[in-house]
């Protein structure tokens, strides 16, 4: 069936490093792509989102782009901040059958960033 | 903005009780769902619904029920709460008329059973 794999964590960084969150995944057809995070207490939240092959999906400094031949859809970004301390999940929806909007989501990755 | 409000933060429940976790959204959105999230499995979809009254099980549905009366409101009961139902769980929902609408979340219940 359809899933999503994702790096472990946690990840910890010093502010201003490069981040990248390694996300791949298996599906039938043509999925859309997502990213969620999930701040201290709080539920999680959309980040970014990618609908098709090649797109670009892009927030808040984040990128991570939809490349179908390799399955992927890598998180990055240029410059941490200790505010992107989180848990980041990446997530599929599938376009066929009786979903009805449902997300396969991966198992999170807690990225920490250090003063 | 999409508001989606869980009733409780924090509940203790004993073994053998009937719970109810209630989520209400006011954003008129037609699918709404509820995940339970552990450490090291990320989020598990236990029931979602597509309309008022409907109901489908999602990967877990094992030991819970749903309950939409409302459109804008979902409710997860568990019939005879037991420890391995000590989680958190999460509420959200979406617009089933746009296309890739994201899923908005409550901010979450946890759930102790003793």
């Amino acid at each position: 069936g359809d899933s999503v794999t994702q790096m472990e964590g946690p990840v910890t960084l010093s502010e201003e490093a490069f981040l990248t969150i390694n996300c791949t995944y298996t599906a039938t057809g043509y999925p859309s792509l997502f990213w969620y995070v999930q701040y201290p207490g709080e539920g999680l939240q959309l980040l970014l989102k990618a609908t098709k092959a090649d797109d670009k999906g892009s927030n808040k400094g984040f990128e991570a782009t939809y490349r179908k031949e390799t399955t992927s859809f890598h998180l990055e970004k240029g410059s941490v901040q200790v505010s992107d301390s989180a848990v980041y999940f990446c997530a599929l929806r599938t376009n066929y059958g009786g979903s009805q909007g449902n997300l396969i989501f991966g198992k999170g990755t807690k990225l920490s960033v250090k003063p | 903005d999409v508001k989606v409000t869980q009733s409780s933060r924090y509940l203790v429940k004993r073994t053998g009780e009937k719970v109810f976790l209630e989520c209400v959204q006011d954003m008129d959105h037609e699918n709404m769902f509820w995940y339970r999230q552990d450490p090291g499995l990320g989020l598990r979809l236990i029931y979602f619904s597509y309309d008022v009254k409907m109901k489908e099980k999602g990967d877990i549905p094992e030991g819970y029920s749903v309950s939409r009366e409302k459109k804008e409101r979902f409710s997860l009961i568990l019939e005879s709460a037991s420890t391995n139902q000590t989680s958190m769980y999460l509420c959200a929902s979406s617009s089933a008329a746009v296309d890739n609408s994201p899923l908005h979340f409550g901010n979450g219940t946890r759930l102790t059973v003793t």
